[in-house]
């Protein structure tokens, strides 16, 4: 299974962008990758997933380079409910499991 | 986007008491089910993964006769704590994935239970 490499935390202040990045360097061809967000005591929650290039939906952008070996989270102008953990997941073509990591802490600040 | 719920949120037993935790997905028919388990400042950690009229399957490590899972329905996953003990106080996430989702293998998660045993 690819292995995923993610800061285990940041600090950023309300109105920044945040840009979250996580390496894959085992990533499959068929496999595409996945940010959750995580409040406590909460369940995960999906943000974005691609395979690669850019994409964006309303909450986040996902930028992943030519080689797939990496991606980044970029989340716009923050908020202090941003604050919450992120997983990078990737290996979701294989028996339908999600291994997840440690996740990075993200805090905001006032 | 589709429908997670458990039931209870959040439960405290005696400990050599056993407690079952449901998982439901409200608008969609799961055909495979997830259990984690999440220590505080943790990440969750996959328990087994259920598919609907089946056996579970366990990851290493995971007791299967402690951690009784029955996928009976496309919509309702249990879990059953047996002779819970306190090392068993976690916070236990279910997720599902249903057929025509719009996300590649997307899944969606419940809230989680917190279970304490004194």
């Amino acid at each position: 299974l690819a292995k995923t490499t993610q800061p285990i935390s940041m600090d950023s202040y309300e109105g920044q962008e945040v840009n979250i990045t996580c390496s894959h360097n085992n990533i499959a061809t068929n496999d595409y990758i996945t940010w959750y967000q995580q409040f406590p005591s909460q369940g995960p929650r999906f943000i974005i997933q691609g395979y690669k290039t850019k994409v964006t939906n309303e909450v986040a952008s996902l930028f992943i380079p030519a080689d797939r070996k990496s991606s980044t989270l970029s989340l716009p102008r923050v908020s202090l409910s941003d604050t919450a953990v992120y997983y990078c997941l990737v290996d979701m073509n294989r028996d339908d499991k999600i291994i997840f990591g440690k996740g990075t802490r993200l805090h905001i600040l006032p | 986007g589709a429908v997670v719920s458990q039931h209870p949120s959040r439960v405290i037993c005696k400990s050599g008491t056993s407690v079952k935790i449901e998982c439901r997905s409200l608008d969609f028919q799961a055909t495979t089910m997830f259990w984690y388990r999440q220590f505080p400042k943790q990440s969750l950690m996959l328990m087994a993964t259920s598919n609907e009229g089946s056996k579970a399957t366990y990851e290493q490590g995971v007791e299967k006769d402690k951690f009784l899972i029955n996928h009976a329905s496309l919509t309702l996953s249990t879990l059953t704590v047996t002779s819970a003990h306190p090392e068993d106080s976690s916070f236990y996430i279910c997720s599902a994935k249903g057929q025509g989702q719009s996300s590649y293998n997307e899944q969606f998660f419940g809230p989680g239970t917190r279970l304490t045993v004194l």
